[in-house]
């Protein structure tokens, strides 16, 4: 069975500063991880990576994967409070075509 | 173009009822899932459509639910005789096609209470 474990679970931070949350997963034939960021209800895709070390990246967002160590981070820089959301981690294999998500990170960012 | 719709935003309803929740994907979009949220985690998967068919239904946790996409289109979760514990939101995606690399797409989701 598929598994996608997520730390920090929440993380309080202010404006400005540097977070990185975690994603590590088990996945039986792996085809890609993605990033979402769900504010109220509706999960918003951030990214989808499929290849180790190349690193993604949007504006102040960016992403990478290490499929040696099954492992990703999300790097969000000078955060601001609309960065304030849960983001979630889920990954896909090539078996079929459902994501197993993480639990989350709930993020909430200070003025 | 707009993204994917699903109504009601809310449903509030009686234990033993039956209740439909409906999903509009993407427009063009042939691959349409249904995943549930319970509070405090991450979506679960219940059961995903390639055009009118479900081409996996290993996830709906009993014979309880079922849901149908006519058209190819339009989707509807249905839940007979609900229990406390269906409630949850109730989340619909949609993709291009179902071939790899292909992103999901979200709708806003359905809250479902059963008192």
């Amino acid at each position: 069975e598929d598994k996608v474990v997520q730390s920090p679970l929440s993380l309080v931070v202010h404006e400005g500063d540097t977070v990185t949350l975690n994603c590590s997963y088990e996945v039986t034939n792996f085809r890609s991880l993605l990033w979402y960021k769900q504010e109220k209800k509706a999960p918003t895709f951030l990214f989808m990576l499929t290849s180790s070390g190349i690193e993604k990246k949007s504006g102040r967002l960016s992403s990478i994967l290490d499929k040696k160590e099954l492992f990703s981070i999300l790097n969000i820089t000078a955060t601001q409070t609309g960065d304030s959301a849960v983001y979630l981690c889920a990954v896909a294999n090539n078996a079929g075509n459902m994501l197993t998500f993480g639990g989350g990170t709930r993020l909430m960012v200070k003025p | 173009g707009a993204g994917v719709s699903q109504t009601p935003s809310n449903k509030v309803t009686e234990k033993g009822k039956y209740v439909e929740l409906r999903c509009d994907p993407i427009s063009g979009h042939t691959a349409l899932y249904w995943y549930r949220q319970s509070l405090g985690q991450g979506p679960e998967f219940l059961i995903y459509f390639q055009g009118t068919g479900a081409a996996d239904d290993s996830g709906l946790p009993n014979d309880r639910f079922f849901a149908v996409r006519p058209e190819g289109s339009v989707s509807t979760l249905k839940i007979q005789r609900t229990e406390r514990g269906d409630s949850a939101v109730y989340l619909c995606a949609s993709s291009l096609t179902s071939g790899i690399g292909e992103t999901q797409y979200f709708g806003p989701g359905t809250r479902l209470l059963v008192l």
